[in-house]
């Protein structure tokens, strides 16, 4: 069955390190996949997005890889603050369909 | 400004009652989502339109029914059918970029006493 997994327990670092968080998909052929961040009873904020022919994206103090092969991707922070403590989404996305599915997400806790 | 509104931000309805969340944006996308979310979860899909006057099921439908008379709305009904329906409901729109990012309201939280 197709299934989307993130780290599933919280990842807690501390203020200045670079967080990792994984999104692991079995069963999809993914033409992209987009990276969400989420506060406490809001919505999903749009953070980045990686088309299945690009390694790499960059944004600021955010990065993403896509890995096909390994049917991964990973979103890292750099130079992380206790304002990035959030829940973060990936999303996968095909190209014939509108259907945007999400993992589970992981909660980022940035200590001071 | 533009954006996704959806009304009422909290619910309370009793067992067997049918309920109506609104959803309306006015970014003139074309395309409309409705999400569910559970505790510590991510978002399931519900339905989907991608034009005015038709709309998808998606991964969790059963209970639920939507309609897209007008771009600019994608109203859900949670009906007495879905046996489990407390739980947060997100509405998202894009534009026709098979790409392009999800644009998120502020959610309804629906609780069945």
């Amino acid at each position: 069955s197709q299934k989307i997994e993130q780290n599933s327990e919280a990842l807690n670092i501390q203020e200045g390190k670079t967080a990792t968080l994984t999104c692991n998909y079995t069963n999809y052929s993914p033409a992209y996949l987009q990276w969400y961040r989420q506060d406490p009873g809001r919505g999903p904020v749009f953070l980045l997005l990686i088309r299945e022919n690009e390694k790499e994206k960059r944004k600021e103090r955010l990065k993403v890889t896509f890995d096909t092969t390994l049917k991964q991707s990973l979103f890292h922070i750099t130079a992380s603050q206790p304002a990035d403590s959030a829940t973060y989404l990936c999303a996968i996305g095909s190209s014939n369909t509108g259907k945007l599915i999400f993992g589970q997400g992981t909660t980022l806790q940035v200590k001071p | 400004d533009g954006g996704i509104t959806q009304s009422p931000k909290y619910l309370f309805r009793k067992e067997g009652q049918n309920v109506t969340l609104s959803c309306e944006q006015n970014l003139n996308h074309d395309a409309m989502y409705w999400y569910r979310q559970d505790p510590g979860q991510g978002l399931r899909l519900i339905y989907y339109s991608q034009i005015v006057n038709d709309f998808q099921k998606g991964d969790i439908a059963e209970g639920y029914s939507v309609s897209r008379e007008k771009k600019e709305s994608f109203p859900l009904t949670v009906t007495s059918a879905q046996k489990n329906p407390t739980a947060f409901y997100l509405c998202a729109s894009r534009t026709g970029e098979w790409t392009g990012e999800l644009f998120f309201g502020e959610g309804s939280r629906l609780t069945v006493l």
